[in-house]
């Protein structure tokens, strides 16, 4: 069981917003900073968001980023089909003294 | 452009080790630390580890410590990952992944992983 949790599922039909979340604790995201992960079914994850709100080059402002105490919410405005994947969120955990993934949310396109 | 090219499935008995390497091509290899990040079949990203190219600084995650072994050529831009003693619970996908600055644990370059089946 992962330090972050997040919701197992997540749908909306295309055009609809849907946020996707991420419970953690102190010693995680309460202290530090979160990034977020899309992946393709049989393919490697990809950098969407990172240091709570921060997009990379070439990721859609349709993505957005937040951080409030031990949770952070990752949105989407404006669903489109090709955002069905898993989402995974990430901190820093102190007691891991390493990163730690959160469960992975599936999300679907209706 | 930046990649991380990984070596190929591999296919273990329980017990023995495997070693996955990881190339670092498009970019300055001892300028960015590696992680390393398995996903077991139907399930999430675990953090294994991560090295520093240039230093050869290496931290474990508590999981596998005793069982992990990571290290780098920096002459061929090449990082190792060797896991001994496998089970079948270390069946999975294992990728490396670029950080993008000194542990700053933000994984901005992803190889495309390397399957690796433990069974008798």
């Amino acid at each position: 069981q992962s330090a972050l949790t997040q919701p197992p599922s997540a749908s909306g039909t295309p055009g609809q917003r849907v946020t996707i979340s991420c419970s953690g604790s102190a010693s995680n995201i309460g202290s530090y900073t979160v990034n977020w992960y899309k992946q393709l079914p049989g393919t490697a994850p990809k950098l969407l968001i990172y240091s709570n709100n921060q997009r990379p080059s070439g990721v859609p402002d349709r993505f957005s980023g937040s951080k409030s105490g031990t949770s952070a919410s990752l949105a989407f405005s404006g669903l489109q089909s090709e955002d069905e994947a898993d989402y995974y969120c990430a901190s820093w955990d102190d007691s891991l003294n390493g990163p730690v993934f959160g469960g992975g949310t599936k999300l679907t396109v209706l | 452009q930046v990649q991380l090219v990984q070596s190929g499935a591999e296919v273990k008995k329980p017990g023995a080790s495997v070693e996955v390497s990881c190339k670092a091509s498009g970019y300055t290899f001892t300028s960015y630390y590696i992680h390393w990040v398995r996903q077991a079949p139907g399930h999430g990203l675990e953090w294994m580890g991560i090295i520093d190219p240039r230093g050869g600084t290496i931290s474990y995650g508590q999981k596998l410590q005793g069982r992990l072994t990571m290290s780098r050529d920096t002459s061929t831009s090449t990082v190792y990952m060797e896991l001994s003693s496998l089970r079948s619970e270390d069946s999975a996908v294992y990728y490396c992944a670029r950080d993008t600055g000194s542990g700053s644990y933000i994984l901005d370059v992803w190889g495309k992983g390397t399957a690796v089946a433990v069974s008798s």
